[in-house]
């Protein structure tokens, strides 16, 4: 069974700083992987998504890897921003049955 | 352009009580999903819809029923509420393939 988990469940850094989050899965046979943002009390916003096929995706400040042989996913942000505070999910497609799982997400705080 | 759209975003049941939680996506996607969000565990998948006409059972379907009405609607019903599942649910849609997740904004249920 595919499971999802992210480490740390929350992070608090000092504004500026890059940062590093990080998601990995069970089984390698991942079809997708995307990453969302959440705010409190809000819906999900996705940020970005890789294929399979992909090694990485870039928008802005966020860059999104996928390493499928070693199950990870890691989301960078760089020069952090207050307005970066929120929680992150990431998850996907996992097997042929168009299942999406996501993991429970880290709760990032950028401090002023 | 919509999106995913949940309705209702509140409501509160008592302790057996039905009610249905509708969804609507207006992006001609194939995939409809259904999830419920509880502090610490994440999104756990309910129930799915590879495509219309087709419903399978997530991680956490019991309690629940689903009715895939049209390509475009995907709704949830909780016969008879239980205390257990006050939670958010979400909607979520995707087209065929590895494709972008779309999520609703959520409706939030609590049954007392």
């Amino acid at each position: 069974k595919q499971e999802v988990t992210q480490i740390p469940a929350a992070l608090s850094v000092p504004e500026g700083e890059n940062l590093v989050l990080n998601c990995s899965f069970t089984d390698s046979a991942i079809y997708n992987l995307q990453w969302f943002r959440q705010d409190p009390g809000k819906g999900l916003t996705s940020l970005l998504l890789i294929q399979s096929s992909q090694r990485e995706q870039t928008s802005g400040r966020l860059n999104a890897s996928l390493d499928k042989s070693s199950g990870r996913s890691t989301l960078y942000i760089a020069a952090s921003q207050p307005g970066d505070s929120a929680t992150y999910l990431c998850g996907g497609r996992v097997d042929s049955n168009y299942q999406l799982i996501w993991g429970a997400g880290t709760k990032l705080i950028i401090k002023p | 352009n919509a999106g995913v759209t949940q309705t209702p975003k509140f409501q509160v049941l008592k302790t057996g009580q039905s009610m249905t939680l509708q969804c609507a996506q207006d992006m001609n996607h194939n995939s409809m999903y259904w999830y419920r969000q509880d502090p610490g565990m994440g999104l756990r998948l309910i129930y799915y819809s590879a495509s219309e006409g087709t419903t399978d059972k997530g991680e956490v379907p019991n309690g629940y029923n689903v009715s895939r009405l049209n390509k475009r609607e995907f709704s949830l019903r909780l016969e008879s509420a239980a205390p257990s599942q006050t939670s958010v649910y979400f909607c979520a849609s995707t087209q065929v393939g590895n494709t972008e997740a779309f999520f609703g904004q959520g409706t939030r249920l609590t049954v007392v």
